[in-house]
């Protein structure tokens, strides 16, 4: 209903499992995020693509790795999680990455990691 | 780095009641956003706020930045079931329209 989708809705993987994230956005904006959101903890800025390009790494642990291979698409690629990773993960877009622009929230992918 | 807070964290109200909260920081901000993420659903923006003193209205909802644009309240007149949900602050922090949030009101509302 936002103009951005992510697959899959809901996501239980093994600590050995390799899995990807997917968000795609039909807004024609620039710049796309990934975010994490725990339970009783503010919403985590994890990464920032502007034109495809990653413009911000908030000190994100290497087994979150993100690709964003045109300014549609992102993926958040996972290998190796913890269970304290299980958390919702939000993709958003904007028009572009200057300030002041609204961002606009996906469904989210609900994952748990046993 | 800049921080919002938001306090309390969860807040009942009678249906009907008014409802407010805050959004406080130390420091001087550029702007705020409030979103609204209903239960089990995902962040949606409402608001945003950029000069001092700036007073916008949603239908019920009534938003402000404070004349220090160091807080910013949301007031909500006669609650409905509709209102329940997370309201979270944000402002810009950094390059990149790096947006920091707070953590968050949860509304409830008895019917």
């Amino acid at each position: 209903e936002t103009g951005v989708t992510q697959t899959p809705r809901h996501l239980v993987m093994g600590m050995t499992n390799k899995k990807s994230l997917k968000c795609e956005q039909h807004l024609g904006h620039n710049a796309m995020y990934w975010y994490k959101q725990s339970a009783k903890k503010p919403l985590e800025l994890m990464f920032v693509y502007s034109l495809e390009e990653r413009v911000e790494n908030n000190s994100v642990p290497s087994r979150f790795s993100p690709e964003c291979p045109n300014s549609s698409h992102l993926f958040l690629h996972l290998h190796t999680l913890q269970p304290e990773d299980s958390a919702l993960y939000l993709c958003a877009s904007s028009r572009d990455v200057s300030s002041y622009n609204e961002q606009f929230f996906g469904p989210g992918t609900r994952l748990t990691v046993l | 780095g800049q921080q919002v807070m938001q306090i309390p964290q969860y807040q009942h109200v009678q249906e009907g009641e008014d409802f407010t909260t805050y959004c406080n920081s130390s420091t001087t901000l550029s702007n705020i956003q409030w979103y609204k993420q209903r239960p089990g659903g995902h962040p949606v923006f409402l608001i945003q706020l950029v000069k001092s003193g700036e007073v916008k209205k949603q239908k019920r909802l009534t938003f402000q930045f404070g004349e220090a644009k160091k807080n910013s309240s949301l007031h909500i007149t006669a609650t409905q079931t509709t209102d329940v949900g997370t309201y979270f602050c944000a402002t810009n922090t950094g390059a990149n329209s790096k947006l920091t949030f707070g953590k968050g009101i949860t509304l409830s509302v008895r019917p």
